[in-house]
């Protein structure tokens, strides 16, 4: 599976757009980017994949570029709730489970 | 939907002492895995089972560190005799094996082993 690198630490104002990037450069064409995040003192939580096309859901937006070597997950209006680590894996979709977490990025959502 | 249930939450040992950790993932879901995350690191996977058959477990210090999947539901991960390294939360997770990227996280039970 490929390596993903993500920025330690962000801040955000709360109410504002949180824009994280996450860098996965050999990415291959099977494979998925998946984001979770992790509150304090809680498990992952699953936030959203995507292969090639843009994603949307309830929590958040993945913008994955074209040549897929690097990705994006938007969190369109931060609140203080969604301070938390944020993790991106790059998996095939049949075994993520497996990929390497990495160390994440904490954002801080700040009133 | 009832969740990835883990126990105990917290435990406290001195090492060399021996410590269980118990998992009941998501009904129906047929994958569990069993992480380890030291404090300030990401989840680092220890082992891998789907229904009770192990997938993978290159990472599982096994002669320390076992784990078990009886009648493919429950799992117990266990630990002896414990070092001062093993201090870390033991995260549980289970998914469906057709969408094994979506991975459903229990609370995980921190242990501090003194």
């Amino acid at each position: 599976d490929a390596k993903t690198t993500q920025p330690p630490s962000m801040d955000c104002a709360e109410g504002r757009a949180a824009n994280l990037p996450c860098n996965h450069s050999t990415i291959s064409g099977n494979e998925y980017v998946y984001w979770y995040r992790q509150i304090h003192s809680q498990g992952p939580q699953y936030i959203i994949h995507g292969l090639k096309n843009n994603e949307t859901n309830e929590m958040a937006s993945l913008i994955i570029t074209e040549d897929r070597k690097s990705s994006t997950l938007i969190l369109p209006h931060a609140t203080l709730r969604d301070t938390a680590v944020y993790y991106c894996i790059v998996s095939h979709d049949t075994n993520a489970g497996k990929s390497t977490f990495g160390d994440g990025t904490t954002l801080t959502v700040k009133p | 939907e009832a969740g990835v249930a883990q126990s105990p939450r917290y435990k406290i040992i001195e090492k060399r002492q021996s410590v269980a950790f118990w998992c009941n993932p998501i009904s129906g879901h047929a994958t569990l895995y069993w992480y380890q995350q030291i404090l300030g690191q990401g989840p680092k996977l220890l082992i891998q089972f789907q229904n009770n058959g192990v997938v993978d477990d290159s990472q599982l210090p096994k002669d320390r560190f076992s784990a078990e999947r009886l009648k493919g539901v429950d799992s117990t991960l266990k630990i002896q005799p414990a070092k001062l390294e093993d201090s870390a939360v033991y995260l549980c997770a289970s998914s469906l094996v057709r969408k094994t990227g979506e991975l459903f996280f229990g609370e995980g039970s921190r242990l501090t082993v003194l």
